[in-house]
């Protein structure tokens, strides 16, 4: 079975510092990657994805992951934050295989709090 | 382009009642998803539909939860007789295909007194 860890449920962080959002992925088969965002009352916003081919992927917003297959990591960096970044972020993975029907197993989440 | 649309987006219930959840995804999609949220809890897959077709219902509750996704209409998420470990944030989320990002509504705040 699939599963997917966020090694920090919180991580404070002073605007315009570098920030680093921690997940790792246990999977027999091969996955696709994501990371969503998640705004207060608000529904998921997809940040960026990850399907195949580069492993550095780029989002919006000033977000990247990086795909390691050998460390089965996606962790999400952004070299300078806001405030505005401030929300909860959750890594997802998806079954690449044939009998893949595209549901979307979550991580625990993340809050990022950006601090002025 | 209108994204996912879910209502209501809060619904309060009492113990014992039936919530309807209501999810209409986005124009030229056919694949719907629900999830479930818990507080301080990740999403929770319930349930994938196609067009008048329940595909894999593998996280549904065995009692109580059922969902549809006619051929006509939104696509319906069910709970009866309501019970307050049903209070959550029921998201759904749509597709064009299965192997295609998902687009997520905004979530109805189901709250069970």
């Amino acid at each position: 079975a699939q599963s997917v860890t966020q090694l920090d449920s919180q991580v404070p962080v002073f605007e315009e510092a570098p920030v680093e959002l921690r997940c790792n992925y246990s999977s027999s088969v091969s996955v696709y990657l994501f990371w969503y965002v998640q705004y207060p009352n608000q529904g998921l916003q997809l940040l960026l994805k990850y399907l195949s081919g580069s492993t550095l992927v780029k989002g919006i917003n000033g977000f990247e992951a990086e795909f390691n297959k050998s460390q089965t990591s996606f962790h999400l960096r952004k070299p300078s934050v806001h405030i505005s970044d401030t929300a909860e972020y959750f890594c997802a993975v998806s079954d690449q295989g044939s009998g893949n029907t595209g549901k979307l197993i979550f991580g625990q989440g993340t809050t990022l709090q950006v601090k002025p | 382009n209108a994204g996912v649309m879910q209502n209501p987006r809060h619904l309060v219930r009492r113990r014992g009642q039936e919530a309807r959840l209501r999810c209409s995804p986005m124009k030229g999609h056919s694949h719907v998803y629900w999830y479930r949220q818990l507080p301080e809890e990740g999403l929770k897959f319930m349930v994938y539909l196609q067009k008048e077709n329940i595909i894999d219902e593998s996280g549904m509750p065995k009692e109580r939860f059922s969902a549809e996704f006619p051929k006509e209409g939104p696509s319906i998420l069910r709970i009866q007789q309501v019970v307050r470990g049903d209070s959550a944030a029921y998201f759904c989320a749509s597709s064009p295909s299965h192997a295609d990002t998902q687009y997520f509504g905004p979530g109805t705040r189901l709250t069970v007194l």
